[in-house]
C-alpha cells in the first residue's frame, strides 16, 4: 500500500504570510507526529496525534504553529505569520499504535 | 535534558572497510535507541532499534548503558552503505524520538 505522503513537496512563501502543510498517514495508522528538520539537523519533534487529540504539543516552538487532525486520519499543520526562520524541511510521520514510526518525504517550506 | 549525540558529521571510507558510526545519548529513564538512515533522494527509515537486536542489511548496534552509546557497526562497508544516518532516542514509549544531527556516511570504490 501507499506509504505516507505530504502535501505540497515544495511551499515557497513570504514573510508573514500564512500556511498550511498537509500529511496523509497510512490507512489505520493511530498514530501521527509532525518533526521539523533544519540544514544540517536532525529531526526535532513538533507534536504527537494519537487519534483526533494532540498527545503531546510540547515541541511546537510558539503559538504561530498549530496542527490538527480532526478525522483521525489526515493531519494539517498550520504556521501564521512566518518568519525566515521557519524554513524548514517539515516531516510527517504515521505509526501503529507507536509502534515503528513511518516517514513521508517531507515539505520543503522556504520563507522569503 | 535529553540529548543525542553524533560527533562525526562525516565519515568516508573505503569499500570492505570496517564502519562505526557513534552514538551517546543522555536519558535519565529507560532508554529505546534506533537507528534511521536516508539514502539518496528517500525518505528517512527505520534500520534497527535495540530492542530487536537484529542486523539489518549487515549492520548492528549494541546499546551500552555504562558509556549511555549506541554505535553503529558494519565490519565490511559497501558503496550502497552510503548515506545519511541518524542516532534517534525514544522515549515515554517510543511515540517522540530525539534525533542526532546526522552522520554523512562516504564509502568509496
Amino acid at each position: 500500500g501507499a506509504g505516507v505522503s505530504q502535501t505540497p513537496s515544495n511551499k515557497v512563501t513570504e514573510k508573514g504570510k500564512y500556511v498550511e502543510l498537509r500529511c496523509d498517514p497510512i490507512s489505520g495508522h493511530t498514530a501521527l507526529y509532525w518533526y521539523r528538520q533544519s540544514l544540517g539537523q536532525g529531526p526535532e519533534f513538533l507534536i504527537y496525534f494519537q487519534g483526533t487529540g494532540a498527545a503531546d504539543d510540547s515541541g511546537l516552538p510558539n503559538d504561530r504553529f498549530f496542527a490538527v487532525r480532526p478525522e483521525g486520519s489526515v493531519s494539517t499543520l498550520k504556521i501564521q505569520r512566518t518568519e525566515r526562520g521557519d524554513s524548514a524541511v517539515y516531516l510527517c510521520a504515521s505509526s501503529l499504535n507507536g509502534d515503528e514510526q513511518f516517514f513521508g518525504p517531507g515539505t520543503r517550506l522556504t520563507v522569503l | 535534558a535529553q540529548r543525542v549525540t553524533q560527533p562525526e558529521k562525516l565519515l568516508s571510507v573505503f569499500k570492505g572497510a570496517p564502519v562505526e558510526l557513534k552514538c551517546n545519548y543522555s536519558y535519565s529513564g529507560s532508554p529505546e535507541l534506533f537507528w534511521y538512515v536516508q539514502y539518496s533522494r528517500q525518505r528517512l527509515q527505520l534500520l534497527l532499534r535495540h530492542i530487536s537486536r537484529e542486523s539489518i542489511k549487515g549492520f548492528t548496534a549494541d546499546l551500552n548503558k555504562g558509556e549511555t552509546s549506541f554505535h553503529l557497526k558494519k565490519p565490511f562497508a559497501q558503496e550502497e552503505d552510503s548515506a545519511m544516518y541518524y542516532c534517534a532516542l525514544g522515549m515515554d514509549s517510543s511515540y517522540k524520538l530525539i534525533f542526532g544531527s546526522g552522520t554523512r556516511l562516504l564509502v568509496r570504490p
